[in-house]
């Protein structure tokens, strides 16, 4: 079936520790990535995105992710974790890729704790 | 800020009621879409317009229905009220120029449904 998956329900991690948030997809063809944060009681902020060309992308706020074809994945990574970073992290796809409709497809999404 | 708006900001109504959730796009993004985020079924989409047409439906329910007026903001209509129905509802917004659509979809706060 197609999906997109995080595998990772809740992640704890310490301030200033690494971090690497989980997305795995499941289409036919490859399609647009994307990773979004909810802080609480906020709506969805893009952090990035991938459509094509270099696998390692930049974000917002210091985040990084990395399309990995070969395993159908687009993990989400932070070398320096900032307890304002606590929120909940959503990778979503689009797999009308260039077309009117674009809608987007999430995942469960993954809560992030930071201990100060 | 992402630029996309939605009121109201929270609505608690009874069972069997009926509410309309308002959104105003960006400015010039022609694109509205409706997501439902939920405990059990997480963030889904709802239903998409585009320039006052419907172009797409999601796991929309029948005693849902949404509108794009001309001057491009949209109503979801939700009725029959159950208390299944409560959720967070998130209006986002798409640009489109020339002709060519961006792929990045802009999130307002979202409306919190309580439907006691």
């Amino acid at each position: 079936a197609q999906s997109v998956t995080q595998p990772d329900i809740h992640i704890t991690v310490s301030e200033g520790a690494s971090l690497e948030l989980r997305c795995n997809y499941s289409y036919g063809a490859t399609p647009y990535l994307f990773w979004y944060v909810q802080s609480p009681g906020q709506g969805l902020q893009l952090l990035l995105k991938y459509f094509s060309g270099d696998t390692l992308v930049q974000g917002i706020k210091g985040f990084e992710a990395e399309f990995k074809r070969s395993q159908s994945s687009f993990n989400l990574r932070k070398p320096s974790v900032h307890w304002s970073d606590a929120a909940e992290y959503f990778c979503a796809v689009v797999i009308e890729r260039g077309s009117t409709l674009g809608r987007l497809y999430f995942g469960r999404g993954t809560q992030l704790t930071v201990w100060p | 800020d992402s630029g996309v708006t939605q009121t109201p900001k929270h609505l608690i109504t009874a069972t069997g009621q009926r509410v309309t959730l308002r959104c105003s796009p960006r400015s010039g993004d022609l694109s509205v879409y409706w997501y439902q985020q939920s405990l059990d079924q997480g963030l889904q989409f709802l239903i998409q317009y585009y320039n006052g047409e419907e172009r797409a439906k999601g796991n929309i329910l029948e005693r849902f229905s949404a509108q794009q007026f001309p001057d491009l903001h949209s109503e979801l209509n939700l009725s029959s009220l159950e208390l299944g129905d409560s959720a967070l509802y998130f209006c986002a917004s798409r640009p489109s120029a020339g002709g060519a659509f961006s792929d990045t979809q802009y999130f307002g706060p979202g409306t919190r449904l309580t439907v006691l």
